[in-house]
């Protein structure tokens, strides 16, 4: 199957700095890429849409100043979480799907965000 | 709007089996069906798309109902393995793969 690397798998982060989280697509291309955030025992919550060479497209409520999106190629996206506060801390989680017509979603293997 | 899962949770022994259903209020084009362990990323099992086709786990079936928007998963002789929170996911628009999810179903197999 399709595998989907997220790079770093946990990052602890003081308040006020930034991180950024790679997402990146191994054995295939993705034109589109989704991030995800999820609060324990929750479900994913869609934060944006990556397309290759274009802007993200944000979900409502997802401030697109905090969180930039960069999908430079059809195998990287990454995240940014800029002036991290503890209240973005979460488990963040990159899914690509298949340039070739099919309609999986893969997903990374997430990044744990701890910010003090 | 996110689909609603049921049941919430359950706790199986080895051997019973399972449903866990996924309603949508929305027309759907496609369903899409996730396994998640504690701290680990979703694993894709199956998706089902309007039409009848289906993809996915050899173990693992599921169906898909496009008039009532709803879809089941069955999980038959269940194996300690299978543990762990399942999500649906739907897809609304057909076109851009955007999937909102489902709150989650709890299973628990127990030895």
């Amino acid at each position: 199957g399709a595998v989907v690397s997220q790079h770093p798998s946990r990052v602890i982060c003081k308040s006020g700095t930034s991180v950024k989280i790679e997402c990146r697509s191994l054995d295939f291309q993705a034109t589109t890429m989704f991030w995800y955030r999820q609060f324990p025992k929750k479900s994913l919550m869609l934060m944006a849409t990556s397309n290759e060479g274009s802007k993200a497209t944000y979900e409502q409520g997802v401030e697109k100043d905090k969180f930039l999106i960069n999908h430079a190629s059809l195998t990287l996206s990454t995240l940014t979480v800029t002036s991290a506060h503890p209240e973005d801390s979460s488990f963040y989680i990159c899914s690509a799907a298949d340039s070739a017509g099919t309609y999986e979603q893969y997903f990374g293997p997430g990044t744990r965000l701890t910010v003090t | 709007q996110q689909p609603v899962q049921s049941p919430q949770a359950v706790i199986l022994r080895e051997g019973e089996d399972a449903v866990i259903n996924c309603s949508s209020s929305k027309a759907l084009y496609s369903v899409h069906w996730y396994r998640q362990k504690h701290g680990e990323a979703p694993v894709f099992l199956m998706i089902l798309l309007k039409g009848g086709e289906q993809k996915g786990h050899e173990k693992i079936s599921a169906s898909f109902n496009e008039k009532k928007q709803q879809s089941s998963l069955y999980l038959t002789a269940s194996q300690l393995s299978y543990s762990g929170t399942y999500f649906c996911g739907t897809d609304a628009s057909g076109s851009a793969r955007q999937l909102t999810f489902g709150s989650g179903t709890q299973l628990t197999v127990l030895p």
